[in-house]
């Protein structure tokens, strides 16, 4: 079965404050792609990075870090130096063999709220 | 480049009607998937359509049925709405040529039902 667990519910941060956002993923295959996107207020969700299960080579694009760990099925996004922009629900999803037809699978969200 | 539009934005029907939301796919996309975001809730996927087909559908009631045009775009109908149907539906676009594995979301419909 598939399925993405995002533990955080809310997290609170004082700008400039780092903030690490947890994700654990369980699927079977041996081929799959992990994603963290940003929904602001707004409601559409911002692509942030893609990650396929054969590069756990972490990866930095400029505040923002990306752990991904397969021995403990996670891929943890940390933001350094927050800012009040960053204030947003994150979600972690996961996609499985490419293929036609596939699906996104969802964590629940983690809300953050970087207080200036 | 446009990116993912859907429409309308907001929508407010009663308990029983029907409804339908649509969605053009980001320009070069030829795949489109539609998901469900109840409120405090990771999106559910619905279903996928490529080639004017269903590819892939998630666990929802037949009253979600959807088409895909020539264009690309695509509807998302819901019959005999219930209160349980309120949420933001987002359409995602993709290629299939990338085999799918990055998506693009639109803004999404938010639709009460009352």
């Amino acid at each position: 079965a598939q399925k993405v667990t995002q533990a955080q519910t809310e997290i609170s941060v004082v700008e400039k404050e780092d903030v690490t956002l947890d994700c654990v993923y369980e699927t079977r295959d041996t081929t799959y792609y992990l994603f963290w996107y940003k929904q602001p207020p707004s409601g559409e969700l911002v692509f942030l990075i893609r990650r396929n299960s054969f590069d756990e080579q972490n990866e930095i694009s400029g505040r923002y870090s990306w752990n991904f760990q397969k021995s403990t099925s996670s891929f943890n996004f940390t933001i350094t130096a927050s800012q009040v922009v960053d204030s947003a629900v994150y979600f972690c999803a996961l996609s499985e063999a490419p293929s036609i037809g596939n699906q996104f699978y969802f964590g629940t969200g983690t809300s953050l709220t970087v207080i200036p | 480049d446009a990116g993912v539009t859907q429409s309308p934005t907001h929508l407010i029907k009663t308990r029983g009607q029907q409804v339908t939301l649509r969605c053009s796919p980001k320009s070069g996309h030829d795949t489109v998937s539609w998901y469900q975001q109840a409120l405090g809730q990771g999106p559910q996927f619905i279903f996928q359509y490529y080639e004017e087909e269903e590819r892939q559908r998630g666990n929802f009631p037949d009253r979600f049925s959807g088409h895909q045009f020539p264009n690309y775009s695509s509807e998302l109908n819901v019959n005999a709405l219930l209160l349980g149907d309120s949420a933001l539906y987002l359409c995602a676009s993709s290629l299939v040529l990338s085999q799918n594995t990055e998506a693009f979301f639109g803004q999404g419909t938010r639709l009460t039902v009352v």
